[in-house]
């Protein structure tokens, strides 16, 4: 079985700063790694994904992850926040050929001007 | 029409109303999904269809009952709901590959806001 922990339910950050999202698995197996972004009243959207290649991941929007399976963490970051980037985001873990995903239980960031 | 759509945006409903909700995945996937998202819980799944068959019934309530007719479409067919049935219904899509090994990425639609009186 699998399943994420997401350490912060609420990140606060001023615009131009950097942004840090916590998130740490765990998995019986290799994982595959993933984060969402769900903006207000919209469907999630995939940030990015770690599929057991490069453990530095880069996504969309400036987003990056690094997998570190000695601490069991996926960790998102982005050197300078934007307004935009408020949103709630998801970590997600499921298993090579499998169909479930396990969501981590969110975590809403706010970006203050 | 791109990536999955959902149909309505939005439903009010009262509980002895009988309603649908649908999904369209214009991607060429073979697998579909329906989620629950209420507030401060984390997504909880309720249905995949794998090759428009079912293959999960998360322990969904009866009240609830899907339809996948073909890959490119998903059904989810409403009656006698409860006032706690109100959450963001969320359809999602993702391609298997049952001969070979894959990475599940699935691919979200908007949703169907119901609410239910």
């Amino acid at each position: 079985a699998q399943s994420v922990t997401q350490l912060d339910s609420h990140v606060s950050v001023s615009e131009g700063t950097p942004v840090l999202l916590r998130c740490n698995y765990s998995s019986s197996y290799s994982p595959s790694l993933f984060w969402y972004v769900q903006h207000p009243n919209k469907g999630l959207q995939l940030l990015l994904k770690y599929t057991s290649a490069a453990t530095l991941v880069k996504g969309i929007n400036g987003f990056e992850a690094e997998f570190k399976k000695s601490e069991t963490s996926f960790h998102l970051t982005k050197p300078s926040a934007h307004m935009s980037d408020a949103a709630e985001y998801f970590c997600v873990v499921s298993l090579l050929n499998d169909y479930k995903l396990s969501f981590g239980a969110g975590t809403t960031v706010t970006v203050r001007a | 029409e791109t990536g999955v759509t959902q149909t309505p945006r939005h439903l009010v409903m009262g509980m002895t109303n009988k309603k649908s909700l649908k999904c369209e995945q214009h991607l060429g996937h073979n697998a579909m999904y329906w989620y629950k998202q209420s507030a401060k819980k984390p997504l909880e799944l309720m249905f995949v269809y794998s090759l428009e068959e079912r293959v999960e019934n998360n322990s969904v309530p009866s009240r609830f009952s899907p339809e996948c007719p073909n890959s490119s479409h998903l059904f989810l067919h409403l009656h006698t709901l409860q006032p706690e049935d109100s959450a963001l219904y969320l359809c999602a899509s993702s391609q298997e590959v049952p001969s070979g090994s894959y990475h599940n990425e699935q691919f979200f639609g908007p949703g169907t806001r119901l609410t239910v009186l």
